[in-house]
Order: structure tokens, then sequence, then C-alpha cells
């Protein structure tokens, strides 16, 4: 059974800060990997998506890489701003399912200070 | 448009009452997916439609039923349900195609169990 962690649950940070967030998986066998943001009572944004054939992919200020033998995952956020605070969850998508069932970590809730 | 609209916004239902969800997205996806979330816990998938059929039902009590009438619309009636099943309840899509398989997340709809 797929399952996915993520490292910190919870992170406060000041503006401007670089800052990584990460995600692990116990099986490597997935299709490929989702970012996504939540904020508080809303529906999640998906930021990036990066392959299995993939090392990583670039939004704007955001960068995730993806170790699948290791099975790791890590978005990085350069120069965070107080618009960056939210929950952010890593969802893997297992290769052998013909569908879409995603896995999800807990996420980690970032703050932002001004 | 990458948008999935879902409405209402926000429901309050009594145990013995039938009230029914909506989701619709005009983005020509043919698989659509309904989540339950829990405060502070990541998305749980209930059911995946693709191509209007469903395709994966995640054991979930009959008192949820889901309808896709058309590859644009998702519904899911509610019946007889408990406090518990008090939670925010996501509609997503992505193309059926697992390399080109981003899910959108519509902004949910709060349900309230009284």
């Amino acid at each position: 059974k797929q399952e996915v962690t993520q490292i910190p649950a919870a992170l406060s940070v000041p503006e401007g800060e670089n800052l990584v967030l990460n995600c692990s998986f116990t099986d490597s066998a997935i299709y490929n990997l989702q970012w996504f943001r939540q904020d508080p009572g809303k529906g999640l944004t998906s930021l990036l998506l990066i392959q299995s054939s993939q090392r990583e992919q670039t939004s704007g200020r955001l960068n995730a890489s993806l170790d699948k033998s290791s099975g790791r995952s890590t978005l990085y956020i350069a120069a965070s701003q107080p618009g960056d605070s939210a929950t952010y969850l890593c969802a893997v998508r297992r290769r052998e399912t013909s569908g879409s069932r995603l896995t999800f970590g807990e996420g980690t809730q970032l703050t932002v200070n001004p | 448009d990458t948008e999935v609209t879902q409405t209402p916004k926000h429901l309050v239902m009594g145990m013995t009452n039938k009230k029914s969800l909506k989701c619709e997205q005009h983005m020509g996806h043919r698989a659509m997916y309904w989540y339950k979330q829990k405060a502070k816990k990541p998305p749980e998938l209930m059911f995946v439609y693709s191509y209007e059929k469903l395709s994966i039902n995640e054991s979930v009590p009959s008192r949820f039923s889901p309808e896709c009438p058309n590859s644009s619309l998702l519904n899911l009636h509610l019946h007889a349900l408990q406090p518990e099943d008090s939670a925010l309840y996501l509609c997503a899509s992505s193309q059926v195609y697992l390399a080109k398989n981003i899910q959108y997340f519509g902004a949910g709809t709060r349900l309230s169990v009284l």
C-alpha cells in the first residue's frame, strides 16, 4: 500500500526566505507526482506535475524535484511571500491503476510572516 | 478555462433529508472524481467516473449515490446522512490519459449534517 509522508507538518518563516517542503512515498512504482496548494476551506490548486521520467519542474518561484528511486520529492519556494501561506499537499499516482487514484500526503501548513 | 464549478458552496441538512451536490466542467475532461475532506486531513477518494461510467468506488456507504449524466456533469446524491459525514466535498476532473492527468479541483461544498 502506498504511503505518502510530508515533512514538516507546519512551517512558519519570515517573508523573503527560501524554503523547502518534503514529500516521501513508499512505493516507487508511481506514474507521476503532483503538488497542490489549498487555502483554508477552499479547493485544491494544482501547482506542478512531475512525470515519473522527469527530475524536476519549474513554475515561477516554484521548483519541484523528483527522485523516484529514493521515493522523494521536494518543493522549493523562492523568496517567499505572505500570499504563499497555505497548506501544500503532494499526491502520487500509482502506476498500476488505469484510473486516476491519487494518494495524498497529510500536507505542510505554511505561514509566511510579513 | 480550467474551472470546475461546484454548487452549492454550503449545505446544511438533517439526517432525514435528501439533497444533491453538483459539479460541472467544460474542459472536455472524461474523468471526474468525488473526494471527501475532513478538517486538517488530506482528501479521500470516494468515486471515479471514466467516460461517464463508474470505474472506482472506494467502498463508500450507499447513502452516497453518484451520478454522471453527461461528460460535463457529476452529481452526488445524499440521503439519510450521519453527522460524521459533515466535511468538505470536492469534485475534480482530468483527462483520462495518464500522462496528461493533471486533476483540477473545484472549490468544494461545505456540508454540515445536523
